[in-house]
């Protein structure tokens, strides 16, 4: 069964409007949340992480919205430009145990900003 | 500054074949991993390593091994290779827990026929 799930597989926007990616999870020791971000034939690279103590991180263009209550959480890339065109992966960890050295992904959602 | 490097880049195996894929990094990170991505699978963790000298499994090891060779190197290994083992395998490295940033690797490619 899923832990993180990432509903929409593609989303296309146009350059300069607001991009909102969407991110689910059902596992409720999940504690700590990241995107992080990969173009072809290249590993992921991190983006933006943020802790289930907060419900906001922002960094320049880049925005995640926690809510807890909802086990939800959004990144917002505003405004969108060509090269945020990538696959956008969801994960997130645990407090203890196993969970708080692995991290489970969801399975990405791929962003084209068209200019 | 190499960060986190792979080889190979690119990898086709007869089915029943092993193969061992290397994995180093140079940012005197503790923590190693190895990651399988398959099309509409997101990324799914084979197995790693916390810390030099342990390995632990991750959601699917099962007909994987690997070995800390030391603090630097982690690398994975195909005893037999299956067809179901074609994928794109990518090794990442943490200085210390997963809250913090986690470096993949660019990658290795590989096609079991």
């Amino acid at each position: 069964d899923q832990q993180v799930k990432q509903n929409s597989p593609s989303l296309s926007v146009q350059e300069g409007r607001i991009s909102i990616l969407n991110c689910d999870y059902t596992n409720s020791m999940f504690d700590y949340f990241l995107w992080y971000k990969k173009y072809p034939a290249e590993g992921p690279t991190f983006l933006i992480s943020i802790s289930s103590i907060k419900d906001k991180n922002e960094d320049g263009r880049f925005t995640v919205f926690l809510n807890k209550s909802a086990k939800h959480l959004s990144l917002h890339i505003v405004p969108s430009q060509p090269g945020d065109s990538a696959v956008y992966f969801c994960a997130a960890s645990g407090n203890s145990g196993a969970g708080s050295y692995q991290l489970t992904f969801g399975k990405g959602t791929k962003l084209s900003v068209i200019p | 500054n190499a960060g986190v490097t792979q080889t190979p880049k690119f990898q086709v195996l007869k089915t029943g074949q092993s193969m061992t894929l290397q994995c180093a990094q140079d940012m005197n990170h503790n923590s190693m991993y190895w990651y399988r991505q398959d099309p509409g699978m997101g990324l799914r963790l084979i197995y790693y390593s916390a810390s030099e000298g342990t390995t632990d499994k991750g959601e699917v090891p099962n007909g994987y091994n690997v070995s800390r060779l030391n603090k630097r190197e982690f690398s994975l290994r195909l005893e037999s290779a299956a067809p179901s083992q074609t994928s794109v395998y990518f090794c990442a490295s943490i200085w210390g827990g997963v809250r913090e940033t986690q470096y993949f690797g660019p990658g290795t490619r590989l096609l079991v026929l």
